[in-house]
């Protein structure tokens, strides 16, 4: 079975302050798929980046940037020099290779960035 | 570009009255649909997924349906509402198997 833990619940920072998200994954199926999402309060989940299970090439987007270590069964999620607008819950989720896009999501990270 | 809409935004029903949310989503052909629902403070849970016309597996077993008359409609639907059924639900779609889904705005649901 698949499972996706964020140990972190909540975090807060201070403005321009980096922040990293720790996502710890387990699965059995040598091919699986990770995400990110983003829930501002409006409620609504934003996709962020989709990694599979043979790229372990870290990528950097913007001010966002994703380190995947199959060693470790680790996604994690930094935020170079938050910002207000990044107050969200941050969801990990991860698919494994089966019939059809059976996603397991992590409870999330509230991530709040104070002023 | 594809767009989703999900309706209503926010619903107060009472204890045992029938429910139905709708969804609905355009720009793409025989997309795969899915339900999701989030309790307060935890992630979220795939109630329904659908990969074509009248193709609805279940996910975990409970007071509610879904159904796909079309091929870009998917309605989540209950007899009877619990409390328990209480929570944001999420309608989602995605093109091809692992790809990313998107997002509908999300029904917010309380059973009084």
């Amino acid at each position: 079975a698949q499972k996706v833990t964020q140990a972190q619940t909540e975090i807060s920072v201070v403005e321009k302050e980096d922040v990293t998200l720790d996502c710890v994954y387990e699965t059995r199926d040598t091919t699986y798929y990770l995400f990110w999402y983003k829930q501002p309060p409006s409620g609504e989940l934003v996709f962020l980046i989709r990694r599979n299970s043979f790229d372990e090439q870290n990528e950097i987007s913007g001010r966002y940037s994703w380190n995947f270590q199959k060693s470790t069964s680790s996604f994690n999620f930094t935020i170079t020099a938050s910002q207000v607008v990044d107050s969200a819950v941050y969801f990990c989720a991860l698919s494994e290779r089966v019939g059809y896009q059976k996603v397991t999501f992590g409870t999330g990270t509230k991530l709040q960035v104070i002023p | 570009s594809q767009t989703i809409h999900q309706w209503p935004a926010t619903l107060v029903q009472p204890v045992g009255s029938p429910l139905s949310l709708e969804c609905t989503v355009e720009g793409t052909s025989n997309p795969n649909l899915y339900w999701y629902r989030q309790a307060a403070g935890r992630g979220l849970q795939l109630l329904f997924y659908s990969v074509g016309i009248g193709q609805i597996s279940s996910e975990v077993p409970q007071n509610l349906s879904a159904s796909r008359p079309q091929d870009r409609q998917f309605i989540l639907s209950s007899k009877k509402l619990l409390l328990s059924d209480s929570g944001f639900y999420l309608c989602a779609w995605s093109v091809l198997k692992h790809t990313e889904a998107f997002f509908g705005q999300g029904t917010r649901l309380t059973v009084v």
